[in-house]
C-alpha cells in the first residue's frame, strides 16, 4: 500500500502570496493532520481534519485553513504568506478517530522570499 | 510555552552500547506518549508509544519507559546500531471531546559510531 503522500514536494512563493499544500492518507484511513515544522524545532499541530470535520486546531493565525474532501484527502491554504512561513510541512493520517499512532508523510518544503 | 522538553540537541553512541534518549512534559493531561524517528527528506516514522497508565512498553531493541510523578519518560534502545542514527522526537497526546493534538519535544539527534 502507498503511504501517505504530499504535493508539492518543494514550493518557493513570495510574502504576501497565496499556497495550497495537498495531502492523500494512507487507504482506509479518515483522520488527516497537518503539521508545520520549523528549522531545528519539532513539528507543530495545526489541525486535524477527521470524517471531514475539523477535531482540533493548534495555534496559528486565521491565515490558515484546511478542508477534508470525501475521499478523506486534505488541503492546507496559507493567506499573505511571511517569511516566518517558511517550514517544512507535514501531513498525518491515521485510522480512527480515537487511534493515536499517525503515519506521516515526507512533507512539502515551503520557502517564502 | 513548551509542554515537552527534549534537552539534549544530540547524542553519540558507540554501535552496540545502550542509546538513551529523554524526553520531560509538563501537562498532567497528555495520555499517551510516543517516540518517531526522523530521517532526511522523510517524516517521522512511529517508533513506540506508552499509555500514561503504563511505565514501561517494550519492542524488540526499543524499550519506553514512564516515571510519572517525575513527568519523564526515556527511551532506551538495545543494542544500538548504525541504521539508528537519526532525529528522535518525543510526542505527547492530548485528547478532550474528540479534539486531541499531538505536541512534540525539539528532537534529539543520535549518532550511532561504528
Amino acid at each position: 500500500d502507498a503511504g501517505v503522500t504530499q504535493s508539492p514536494t518543494h514550493l518557493i512563493k513570495t510574502r504576501g502570496q497565496h499556497v495550497t499544500l495537498r495531502c492523500s492518507p494512507i487507504s482506509g484511513h479518515k483522520s488527516v493532520s497537518w503539521y508545520q515544522q520549523v528549522l531545528g524545532q519539532g513539528p507543530q499541530f495545526i489541525f486535524q481534519y477527521y470524517e471531514k470535520e475539523e477535531r482540533g486546531r493548534g495555534n496559528f493565525p486565521d491565515r490558515f485553513s484546511a478542508r477534508q474532501f470525501p475521499n478523506y484527502s486534505s488541503e492546507l491554504n496559507v493567506n499573505a504568506l511571511l517569511l516566518g512561513d517558511s517550514a517544512l510541512y507535514l501531513c498525518a493520517s491515521k485510522t480512527r478517530d480515537s487511534s493515536y499512532e499517525q503515519y506521516f508523510g515526507p512533507g512539502t518544503r515551503l520557502t517564502v522570499t | 510555552d513548551q509542554q515537552v522538553k527534549q534537552n539534549s540537541p544530540s547524542l553519540s553512541v558507540q554501535e552496540g552500547r545502550i542509546s538513551i534518549l529523554n524526553c520531560d512534559y509538563t501537562n498532567s493531561m497528555f495520555d499517551y506518549f510516543l517516540w518517531y524517528k526522523k530521517y532526511p527528506a522523510e517524516g517521522p516514522t512511529f517508533l513506540i508509544s506508552i499509555s500514561s497508565i503504563k511505565d514501561k512498553n517494550e519492542d524488540g531493541r526499543f524499550t519506553v519507559f514512564l516515571n510519572k510523578s517525575a513527568k519523564h519518560l526515556s527511551l532506551h534502545i538495545v543494542p544500538s546500531q548504525p541504521g539508528d542514527s537519526a532525529v528522535y522526537f518525543c510526542a505527547a497526546r492530548i485528547s478532550n471531546f474528540g479534539n486531541e493534538k499531538l505536541t512534540f519535544g525539539t528532537g534529539t539527534r543520535l549518532t550511532i559510531i561504528p
